[in-house]
């Protein structure tokens, strides 16, 4: 299997532009999550999805965000607009039966806004 | 809530030398989940472990060896005869059944030294 797929790898954008992050879990895992790393919060949970349906979405840092699971193998986190506190390392993550189980991470994206 | 706290914000190490990293949780559910996962200077998270409240077991694998005790509310991870490829972050996280989060540690960095 390849894992969890993340892309971009890094993205560099100016301050209120759109961004999308898009992310393929592993095949037959039914639960994703999206991550937040930065030095100053640490690992932060966005929202997770299980079975394609948002379960919690406390995380979501304010209505500039937005993340969408259409189907079972593909998820985006959009930011929009963009602005330069949002500079972090985005995490996508997958498990086989939810949040009790073991995930397993993509490689991230580094996210840069100017 | 959920709290996990890891007091060892860096830990450095000459190779061969035993370390064990620290964990301390908080949670009010009787049934929950204790993960240690390592973030390599690579940045991807990798999962190492997962215990149950209610398996107290200590488990070993290699070098690895983990600590759980309910009565102090640990879940301590030691590496026996550390290596230069062990450096890296190390994250312990906690899951319940009452919510729908993971909360993870701030992290310990490990640096083990040739």
């Amino acid at each position: 299997d390849a894992g969890v797929i993340q892309s971009p790898r890094h993205e560099v954008t100016e301050m209120g532009q759109e961004v999308t992050l898009r992310c393929k879990p592993i095949s037959g895992h039914n639960s994703l999550f999206w991550y937040r790393q930065t030095m100053m919060r640490g690992l932060e949970l966005l929202i997770y999805f299980n079975n394609n349906v948002p379960i919690d979405d406390s995380g979501m840092p304010e209505d500039r965000f937005s993340a969408k699971m259409p189907n079972a193998s593909f998820s985006t986190l959009k930011i929009q607009p963009s602005e330069p506190r949002d500079s972090a390392v985005y995490f996508c993550a997958s498990s086989y039966r939810g949040i009790n189980t073991e995930a397993f991470f993509g490689q991230g994206t580094r996210l840069t806004v100017v | 809530a959920q709290k996990v706290t890891q007091a060892q914000t860096e830990i450095s190490v000459v190779e061969k030398e035993d370390v064990t990293l620290d964990c301390v949780y908080e949670t009010r559910d009787t049934t929950y989940y204790l993960f240690w996962y390592k973030q390599p200077p690579s940045g991807e998270l990798v999962f190492l472990i997962r215990r149950n409240s209610f398996d107290e077991q200590n488990e070993i694998s290699g070098r690895y060896s983990w600590n759980f005790q309910k009565s102090t509310s640990s879940f301590n991870f030691t590496i026996t005869a550390s290596q230069v490829v062990d450096s890296a972050v190390y994250f312990c996280a906690l899951s319940g059944t009452s919510g729908s989060r993971l909360t993870f540690g701030e992290g310990t960095q490990l640096t083990v030294n040739p």
